[in-house]
């Protein structure tokens, strides 16, 4: 068990729906990154928070979007959602800013039907 | 832009044979992951390797980093069937930020 938690565990919501995706870092990590792992893409990296802000950003399709509240806990909303857009959804968080290790939580399952 | 290839993306090999899987990245990469992967569940971190020349052992797993080669690699020694998994590699070029590139990964079946 890595100390990060998402919920939920699995989604199954239809085509043109939105959902958010929730994860809590570990105690006191501040930076939380989003991955989604499809079997077209692999795992992508999509976005990165530090205490807060949005630090970096990768292949993050603009129907999705991201924010880090002041307890430090992550949201990924993803809207106008596709069929494509199934896969597993992983947060992974890490104590600080240039910190090397990530720990990844148990992802969220989401499938669109 | 940083890329990671790995190979073989499968390997089907029998208990007690050794193995390596590679992992080619295209430019500096700050440091160099290893994570394993069970079906259905989330990623594990095996190894970080941070500099020319590491090396890292635990039980039949080592893995090493060859930065002038742009290469690192996960030798299996003596394989055991609890080592199938799908073995990812990643590279991480912004110094921990813009996330991990990954690998395809590697998916290993270990028969008795």
């Amino acid at each position: 068990d890595s100390g990060v938690t998402q919920t939920p565990k699995h989604l199954i919501t239809a085509t043109g729906q939105r959902v958010t995706l929730r994860c809590s870092p570990r105690s006191g990590d501040l930076s939380v990154y989003w991955y989604q792992q499809s079997l077209d893409q692999g795992l992508q990296f999509l976005i990165q928070y530090y205490n807060g802000e949005e630090r970096a950003k990768g292949n993050i399709l603009e129907r999705f979007s991201a924010q880090q509240f002041p307890d430090l806990h992550s949201e990924l909303n993803l809207s106008s959602l596709e069929l494509g857009d199934s896969a597993l959804y992983f947060c992974a968080s890490s104590p600080w800013r240039d910190s090397y290790e990530q720990y990844f939580g148990p992802g969220t399952r989401l499938t669109v039907t | 832009e940083l890329k990671v290839e790995q190979n073989p993306l499968f390997l089907s090999m029998q208990e007690g044979k050794n193995y390596t899987i590679y992992c080619n990245y295209s430019t500096t990469s700050d440091r160099l992951y290893w994570y394993r992967q069970d079906p259905g569940k989330s990623l594990e971190s095996l190894f970080v390797l941070l500099s020319n020349g590491a090396v890292k052992q635990e039980g039949r797993l080592m893995a090493s980093l060859d930065t002038k080669a742009r290469l690192s690699t996960l030798h299996i020694t003596a394989a055991v069937h609890d080592l199938s998994a799908t073995y990812f590699c990643a590279g991480d070029s912004g110094g921990g930020a813009d996330g991990l590139t990954f690998g395809k990964g590697t998916h290993l079946i270990i028969q008795p």
